[in-house]
């Protein structure tokens, strides 16, 4: 089975703050998403990756930044958290089609509130 | 309009009925299609995928797609307490690397 872990299942954090969300599977997958996800607007994707140290942008970009140094593991940072980013965070990952790669795998989820 | 449209609920049913969750999209190049399910404070765990066109059965759960009306549904049969969730359709082109999701509907099984 996928396995997709996140750091936290529930963080605070302050106006202002710098918040790192980690993300880490276990399948040797290639693409990995950070989304969030707020009532009435659905998922919507922040950043993903296809490959390590490459990033793209997705929908929502602003205000976040990611890292991936380690095929596994896949980094959302907040530079300087506001109250519009309190969101549920889904991370996901997906492998190349030879690996049945026709969806994404999500995590449990980090639900951030930002005071 | 967007991509995926997908009515929200909420849906309450009494235990023992059928389900039947619908999602409508207006690209014609969709091709994978995804029911995704969400328990309440949970990450979303696939449900059931499909290729194309027509049904595809596992267990209480029937997936239906028909690409010449752009609508997909998801039934659920005999339904249980147990599936009292957020059920997300989600669609793409070409595979798992651009996604397109609905926003859910939630549904409630009374006992």
């Amino acid at each position: 089975d996928v396995k997709v872990t996140q750091s936290s299942r529930y963080l605070v954090k302050r106006t202002g703050e710098k918040v790192f969300l980690e993300c880490v599977q276990d399948m040797d997958h290639e693409n990995m998403f950070w989304y969030r996800q707020d009532p009435g607007l659905g998922l919507r994707l922040i950043y993903f990756s296809y490959d390590v140290k490459m990033k793209e942008k997705g929908d929502i970009p602003e205000g976040y930044s990611v890292s991936r140094e380690k095929k596994e593991r896949f980094s959302l940072i907040l530079e300087s958290a506001s109250t519009n980013q309190t969101s549920m965070y889904l991370c996901a990952s997906s492998g190349a089609s030879s690996q049945g790669g026709d969806t994404q795998y999500f995590g449990p989820g980090t639900r951030l509130t930002v005071l | 309009q967007k991509e995926v449209e997908q009515d929200p609920g909420p849906l309450s049913v009494p235990e023992g009925a059928i389900v039947s969750l619908n999602c409508t999209y207006s690209n014609s190049a969709f091709q994978y299609f995804m029911w995704y399910r969400q328990y309440s404070r949970k990450g979303p765990e696939l449900l059931m995928y499909t290729y194309s066109s027509g049904n595809k059965e596992d267990g209480r759960f029937t997936a239906q797609v028909d690409k010449s009306s752009k609508y997909i549904s998801l039934f659920i049969r005999d339904s249980q307490p147990s599936d009292s969730a957020t059920y997300l359709c989600a669609m793409s082109p070409w595979g798992a690397n651009n996604l397109f999701f609905g926003t859910g509907t939630r549904l409630t099984v009374i006992p």
